[in-house]
């Protein structure tokens, strides 16, 4: 496609409910990234693929979240009974090298 | 551990002034830097990234940025601002040859006067 795109663009979620964020990547974009942005801050990592391999979760904040890119272009980021700190924006991004990374326009998650 | 900070998190200039937004980092080796800019309820746009290549890297816009080792420092700046630069703008940090994940400052929100 022509660019990152993220589904739902915005989402609002009660605490405890399960909710599913999606990332189309640039095609042909073997790198995948997830970022977490809470209001007034810059991205934080959350997790990297390497086509459907998951090679870097250490940003991820709990086990409540969980991410997956099985046939290596699409990637969904799910996360478990939902809590007010996880209210942020998330942000994916795709990369052919390693020198520039492209992102969505993120979903805004807001849990109530 | 790399890390990147953004000296003042507002910047407030007038039309037509000098914008400069400072970053420095902290890295054991010689990093990546990039600048990206956030526009309200959307994405990062990458401005300019420094890659090893020229220390002077010219982006966007009419951004320019200047990687200074000595400094550890890679400062945005534009001769004139327009009331279109009005955003946030976000420095970030990756290792090179790999590690791809960036580090980000916490952002400059950047406004510019009539």
């Amino acid at each position: 496609g022509a660019g990152v795109s993220q589904s739902p663009r915005y989402k609002v979620a009660k605490r405890g409910q399960d909710v599913a964020l999606r990332c189309d990547p640039i095609s042909g974009h073997v790198s995948l990234f997830w970022y977490q942005q809470a209001l007034g801050q810059g991205p934080e990592f959350l997790t990297y693929f390497q086509n459907e391999a998951q090679l870097d979760k250490s940003g991820l904040p709990s086990d409540r979240f969980f991410a997956e890119r099985p046939e290596g272009s699409v990637s969904t980021l799910k996360i478990q009974r939902t809590q007010q700190e996880d209210s942020a924006v998330y942000l994916c991004a795709s990369s052919l090298t390693s020198s520039e990374a492209f992102f969505g326009q993120g979903t805004r998650l807001t849990v109530v | 551990a790399q890390s990147v900070t953004q000296l003042g998190s507002h910047v407030s200039v007038s039309e037509g002034a000098l914008v400069l937004l400072r970053c420095n980092y902290s890295s054991s080796v010689p990093p990546y830097l990039f600048w990206y800019v956030q526009y309200p309820n959307q994405g990062l746009q990458l401005l300019l990234k420094y890659t090893s290549a020229a220390t002077l890297v010219k982006g966007i816009n009419g951004f320019e940025a200047e990687f200074k080792k000595s400094e550890t420092s890679f400062h945005l700046t534009k001769p004139s601002a327009h009331m279109s630069d009005a955003a946030e703008y976000f420095c970030a940090v990756t290792p090179p040859m790999g590690g791809n994940k960036l580090v980000f400052g916490a952002g400059t929100i950047l406004r510019v006067k009539s």
